[in-house]
């Protein structure tokens, strides 16, 4: 069975930082590519940046809102994604959704998400 | 960055009914455009992708058509469990974009 797990979404001040982590079991980790999607309160969903498997360079990608503030890191032993958030503003606030981004390396275009994880909540606030 | 513009925002259908729904997107995105079906307080889950594939375990009443810039979700006959926010996502160019949603309601 797919399983993808979020964690350490939280309260935190503007200019504060946050790191989440996503676990993953049921299909293999270190050939995958991942990325975070997010979404504000009430809003739509923001892709917010993707990581490459280690064996295709690891190399990421992030939308420009994020640039910068965010990394998206991996660790293939734990089966584990991360994303370290760093001054983080009150728009950042919303669920971080942790998916896993289809249609890799060999296939054509970018990536679209399948499967995904249920969300962390992270609320930026003083 | 490309913008999807899905149609209507809303859309109020009874059981039974058939739906359509439309995404629009401001340049060609070939056929590299996805559907998702979002629940109140669930994930996102994959419906469609590259416009008219079924994903694994999606219903045969699901289907996607289109190319370019003009794409369309259609639900041929609506089941209690399909009233949701859809949403579409195109994978052509950085940064990967999602349309604002279409909520499909019960009449």
């Amino acid at each position: 069975e797919v399983q993808v797990v979020e964690s350490g979404g939280g309260l935190v001040e503007p200019g504060g930082s946050l790191r989440l982590s996503c676990a993953v079991s049921g299909f293999t980790f270190t050939d995958a590519w991942m990325s975070w999607v997010r979404q504000a309160p009430g809003k739509g969903l923001e892709w917010v940046g993707r990581i490459k498997s280690r064996t295709d360079g690891e190399t990421t990608e992030y939308a420009a809102p994020v640039k910068g503030r965010f990394t998206i890191s991996r660790d293939d032993s734990k089966n584990t994604l991360y994303l370290q958030m760093n001054s983080l503003q009150t728009e950042d606030t919303g669920v971080y959704y942790c998916t896993r981004s289809q249609c890799g390396r060999g296939c054509p275009g970018l990536n679209w998400f399948d499967p995904w994880g249920q969300g962390t909540l992270v609320t930026v606030s003083s | 960055e490309i913008v999807l513009t899905q149609s209507p925002v809303t859309l109020s259908l009874s059981p039974g009914e058939r739906a359509t729904l439309s995404c629009r997107a401001s340049q060609s995105v070939n056929s590299y455009l996805a559907w998702y079906q979002q629940k109140p307080g669930q994930a996102p889950r994959l419906l469609i992708f590259d416009a008219s594939n079924r994903a694994t375990g999606i219903p045969a009443r699901f289907s996607g058509s289109g190319s370019g810039t003009d794409f369309t979700l259609t639900i041929s006959s609506l089941e209690p469990e399909d009233f949701a926010v859809y949403y579409c996502q195109q994978r052509i160019n950085w940064p990967l974009t999602f349309g604002g949603g279409t909520k499909v309601e019960i009449k």
